[in-house]
């Protein structure tokens, strides 16, 4: 099956440091890459969509400078979180998928925790 | 609106007992509908999708779901659970006329001894 993998896997940064914050497909083009961000015990919430070699496209509410989303290749897309704070700690999901028919296949997600 | 209603929060259960997660979604489109199965701390894992075609879908583990397009439903069952079952389940709805999808808030199964 279609592998997504996430790195890292955790991190702790300082407060008003940023972290990147890799999803890569390891074996099938993600032509569309999603990120999401979920809060314990709760579900996940869209953050961004992002397709290979266009600019991402942000939930509303969600802050484009502050999560910058770059979707290079078909097989990589990064986030970064500019200038980190604590309410910003969060378990960040990402999933690429082929084409809208296609199942989302899913990162093991990034443990962020910012101090 | 387009949205998606996981009706229990949670659902325990004993093990070998039969159980059903209920998912229901409100559109004026087509949909896709998957359910996702998480562990702590993982990402999430596809059991079973609806694009087209049989209504009722088997995926892996033992789950199976069916569609049911008058009562805008998609419910997850499984005969008999077992204790490895314990885990978040999410129901998903990709809208046709969007590329992105919709998540339940999540069912909390829980399978005792």
């Amino acid at each position: 099956g279609a592998v997504v993998s996430q790195h890292p896997s955790w991190v702790i940064c300082k407060s008003g440091t940023s972290v990147k914050i890799e999803c890569r497909s390891l074996d099938f083009q993600a032509t569309t890459m999603f990120w999401y961000r979920q809060f314990p015990k709760q579900s996940l919430m869209l953050m961004a969509t992002s397709n290979e070699g266009s600019k991402a496209t942000y939930e509303q509410g969600v802050e484009k400078d502050k999560f910058l989303i770059n979707h290079a290749s078909l097989t990589l897309s990064t986030l970064t979180v500019t200038s980190a704070h604590p309410e910003d700690s969060s378990f960040y999901i990402c999933s690429g998928r082929t084409d809208a028919r296609e199942t989302q296949y899913f990162g093991p997600g990034t443990r962020l925790l910012v101090l | 609106a387009q949205s998606v209603t996981q009706l229990d929060s949670q659902v325990p259960v004993f093990e070998e007992a039969p159980v059903e997660l209920r998912c229901n979604y409100s559109s004026s489109v087509s949909v896709y509908l998957f359910w996702y199965v998480q562990y702590p701390n993982q990402g999430l894992q596809l059991l079973l999708k609806y694009l087209s075609g049989s209504t009722l879908v088997k995926g892996i583990n033992g789950f199976e779901a069916e569609f049911n397009k008058s009562q805008t439903s998609f419910h997850l069952r499984k005969p008999s659970v077992h204790i490895s079952d314990t885990a978040e389940y999410f129901c998903a709805v990709s809208f046709t006329n969007a590329g992105k999808s919709t998540f339940g808030d999540g069912t909390t199964l829980t399978v005792k001894p």
